[in-house]
Formats: structure tokens, C-alpha cells, sequence
């Protein structure tokens, strides 16, 4: 029973353009939310969270929104850079015991 | 560098064999995790460690497996009779558990992994 579904496997987008990633969650116990980017070989870096008493969150090209009722979030990347090219996971875990469930990551792919 | 450390970065053994992984977790960080990660899919939450104490196991790691954070600081895995499936990245992250606004944040930061491969 997978918990977080990220549906699109991959995403490509033209450069400067805006990137949206999206996840799904079913467990309505869930109340934190994280966005990590993972290039190959490395591992999971940390990109920007939520919590479940808050409905949006901005660090500079990065928003991550958060909608409870329909147990959905999205990551928006503007404008979206080469650099971005990367691996993207949501993450989601119950605050009374802090363990990560994962999604299993959306590729994304920004084109010169 | 004061990220989290891994080591080996890569391992590859026989069947039946014994391994053992290490992870530096960031000095101040009072919690440590380990994961497992194969193609495809997102990292499966293998164990955790708050200090020295091993608080909880997940149904993934069979009795061939085990952990220890013996000073709660780094951190060894080790898989004993090692099978193909247990070809895998082993991640580790660490955190620090921190209250804002009455909610608890848990940003987990990761090592670059250890990959294995069981021949």
C-alpha cells in the first residue's frame, strides 16, 4: 500500500519555464511534507517542507503547496534552470514518530 | 566537510558473505536513520537511532541485519549472510529535532550512500 504516489515518473520543461511536480498522499495522519532533489550517485538533498497547518511555502524558486483536503502537494520550480535536472521525492511523514515515507520520485528534466 | 559521511562509497561481495557500513551523522544531530533504496523507487526507512537508542525497526530488516550507534554518534549496519536482494543503496540521514509553532520539524539530511552489489 503505497502512501505517497508521485504518478508522473518523469517531467520535461523548457528552460525559464515554470516546473510543477506533483504527489499525492493517502494517509490523513500525515501532517509535514518534504521535497528532496537527488542527482545520480549522491544522496537525497533536502529542498523545502510544509507543514500541515500551512497551505504554502516559498524559498526563492521554490514553492511547495499544500492542498489537505484533496491529500495533495506540489512543488513549483520558477523559472526552472539546467541545474534542476534532477530526481525529485516527496516525502511525508506523522509527527509522533518522525519516519519518512517516500514517493517514488519524478524525474525532471529541463531542456536549453 | 561537516555533512553526513558514509563509508564505503561502494561494496561488492559474494553471496553468504558479511558486510558492515558506516555512517558519520552531523555532530549535533541526535537522531540517525537508515534507508534502502533500489531503482525506481524512493528510499524504504530501514531503522532509527535517537542517541544510542534504537527506537524503531521496520518488517524489512530481517534478523540478518543489524545496527548499532554504540556512543550515539556514528553509526554501523551490518548484513550478515548477504542474498542478491540485498543489493541495494543503504542511505543514512541524520536530524535534529526541532519545535516551532508547536509542530516538530524533522529536515533529514543524507550521506551520499553505499552502494552494494552481491555477486
Amino acid at each position: 500500500d503505497q502512501q505517497v504516489k508521485q504518478n508522473s515518473p518523469s517531467l520535461s520543461v523548457q528552460e525559464g519555464r515554470i516546473s510543477i511536480l506533483n504527489c499525492d498522499y493517502t494517509n490523513s495522519m500525515f501532517d509535514y511534507f518534504l521535497w528532496y532533489k537527488k542527482y545520480p550517485a549522491e544522496g537525497p538533498t533536502f529542498l523545502i517542507s510544509i507543514s500541515s497547518i500551512k497551505d504554502k511555502n516559498e524559498d526563492g524558486r521554490f514553492t511547495v503547496f499544500l492542498n489537505k483536503s484533496a491529500k495533495h502537494l506540489s512543488l513549483h520550480i520558477v523559472p526552472s534552470q539546467p541545474g534542476d535536472s534532477a530526481v525529485y521525492f516527496c516525502a511525508a511523514s506523522v509527527d509522533s514518530n518522525y519516519q519518512l515515507i517516500w514517493g517514488a520520485g519524478t524525474k525532471l528534466i529541463i531542456k536549453p | 566537510d561537516t555533512g553526513v559521511s558514509q563509508d564505503p562509497r561502494h561494496k561488492i561481495t559474494k553471496r553468504g558473505q558479511n558486510v558492515t557500513f558506516r555512517c558519520d551523522p552531523i555532530s549535533e544531530h541526535n537522531r540517525l536513520y537508515w534507508y534502502r533504496q533500489t531503482l525506481g523507487q524512493g528510499p524504504e526507512f530501514l531503522t532509527y537511532f535517537q542517541n544510542e537508542a534504537q527506537l524503531e525497526k521496520s518488517r524489512l530488516l530481517s534478523d540478518r541485519f543489524s545496527a548499532e550507534r554504540p556512543k550515539g554518534s556514528f553509526s554501523t549496519l551490518e548484513i550478515q549472510r548477504t542474498e542478491q536482494g540485498d543489493s541495494a543503496m543503504y542511505l543514512c540521514a541524520s536530524t535534529l529535532i526541532r519545535l516551532a509553532g508547536g509542530h516538530s520539524y524533522n529536515e533529514q539530511f543524507f550521506g551520499p550512500g553505499t552502494r552494494l552489489t552481491v555477486l
